[in-house]
């Protein structure tokens, strides 16, 4: 079964700060990685996903993550956060041709004005 | 609705007692998830039904969860005789079921489940 570690599980930076988020996964088949945010008080939605192609996939809201396969990983990184970034970040991942998915434990951010 | 929804979206219970928690996905989405996610902790997976196919149960914790699905629509997570270790909101999620898993999967609210 596959598992994601996300680490600094509380991330607190002030805005024009970049921002990045590790995320590392046992599995040593084929998988497809994503990254899901939930704003305060909403749904958890997609933010960007990776399934094959180009290891730099850009998301939503600027912010973007590179699937280095060597290292297990699939890291997210946005240049200059905003206020409006403050929320909980999830990295998941599954194996290609099965749907459910593995999640970490999640970083919450917080980006102080 | 455009979204998944999710029925009630907070449950206190006795332990011991018996509950049911309702999905209604987005229309025409073939698949639907259940997870759970406990305080602290990342979304656990419990079941996912595809289409017409048996579904993957294999992440509910014990006999005391179950879960239904009727054709492409509602689904209904049953968890019996509760215990104190079951307090977690529960999401539910949907996805039109593209191949090799590549779905993005659209989350519902959640239910706060709360067992004193």
């Amino acid at each position: 079964a596959q598992s994601v570690s996300q680490h600094n599980h509380h991330v607190i930076l002030s805005e024009a700060a970049s921002l990045e988020l590790g995320c590392n996964y046992s599995y040593g088949g084929t998988v497809n990685l994503f990254w899901y945010v939930q704003y305060p008080g909403q749904h958890l939605q997609l933010l960007l996903k990776y399934f094959s192609g180009d290891p730099l996939v850009k998301g939503i809201k600027g912010f973007e993550a590179e699937f280095i396969k060597s290292k297990f990983s699939f890291n997210l990184r946005k240049p200059s956060v905003q206020w409006s970034d403050t929320a909980e970040y999830f990295c998941a991942v599954n194996a290609q041709g099965n749907n459910r998915l593995a999640f970490g434990k999640g970083n919450q951010v917080v980006v102080i004005p | 609705g455009a979204g998944v929804s999710q029925s009630p979206s907070n449950k206190v219970t006795e332990k011991g007692k018996d509950v049911e928690l309702r999905c209604d996905p987005i229309s025409g989405h073939t698949a639907l998830y259940w997870y759970r996610q406990r305080l602290g902790q990342g979304l656990e997976f419990l079941i996912y039904f595809q289409g017409n196919s048996a579904p993957d149960k294999s992440g509910l914790p014990s006999d005391r969860f179950s879960a239904e699905r009727t054709g492409e629509s509602v689904s209904t997570l049953t968890i019996q005789r509760t215990q104190q270790e079951d307090s977690a909101v529960y999401l539910c999620a949907s996805s039109p079921l593209r191949p090799l898993g590549t779905d993005t999967q659209y989350f519902g609210p959640g239910t706060r489940l709360t067992v004193l």
